[in-house]
């Protein structure tokens, strides 16, 4: 198995919901990330966790909570979101945190639109 | 290349040629360096990587050259498909993995 999936694929949520974002690897990768990427821009980091245990938080909301419960998930809680959240969320992955070959691979993303 | 305004930077070729993809990186102690093409719906996906201590690193129809000197990046694609048409990324890495703005490659039939 050489993917990352997410789920869900796309997500409409209010802004009092909670709901939460998944992401699943089986390619035995340490090293798990959240990027946000909004319409016409490159993916930007938000959380990277190493051996299950956050490493990297690039200054996100509160309202933004990642979990890492074992080597093959990653979670993104989302509550009391707002419109400018909007946007597709990737997950990605990679061996470990040392600089590697291949790079990272991505999810293919969850559209979440915040109305 | 740079984005300007909301609108990322469009190459357009034809069928056949070939095309080259530019990226200006920003730290000069970045030691990895990656190409991504994003189709649209759908992730990143990795094309070709080359290390700091490379200038020029070869793939099937890709090729990556590196210029420490100016900072620069190039996607070189031979034969161009129309497959090809996607948006591309330069992402280098420096204890994390920061992606360029980005370029729309359109390949005309």
């Amino acid at each position: 198995d050489t993917e990352v999936t997410q789920t869900p694929k796309h997500l409409v949520m209010g802004m009092t919901n909670k709901k939460s974002l998944k992401c699943e690897q089986h390619m035995g990768h340490r090293a798990m990330y959240w990027y946000k990427q909004k319409a016409k821009k490159p993916p930007e980091l938000m959380f990277v966790y190493s051996y299950e245990k956050l490493s990297i938080n690039e200054s996100v909301p509160s309202r933004f909570s990642p979990e890492c419960p074992n080597s093959s998930l990653l979670n993104l809680h989302l509550h009391a979101l707002q419109p400018e959240d909007s946007a597709l969320y990737l997950c990605a992955s990679s061996q470990d945190r040392r600089v590697g070959a291949g790079g990272y691979t991505f999810g293919s993303g969850t559209r979440l639109t915040v109305v | 290349g740079e984005s300007v305004g909301l609108h990322l930077p469009t190459l357009s070729v034809q069928e056949g040629d070939n095309s080259i993809i530019n990226c200006a990186y920003s730290n000069s102690a970045s030691d990895y360096f990656i190409w991504y093409k994003q189709e649209s719906g759908k992730g990143p996906q990795f094309i070709i990587d080359i290390r700091s201590n490379m200038d020029k690193r070869q793939g099937q129809r890709v090729t990556v050259l590196l210029n420490k000197t100016v900072k620069h990046l190039s996607l070189q694609i031979a034969a161009t498909q129309p497959g090809d048409s996607a948006v591309y990324f330069c992402a280098e890495n420096l204890n994390k993995l920061v992606f360029g703005a980005g370029t729309i490659l359109r390949v005309k039939s």
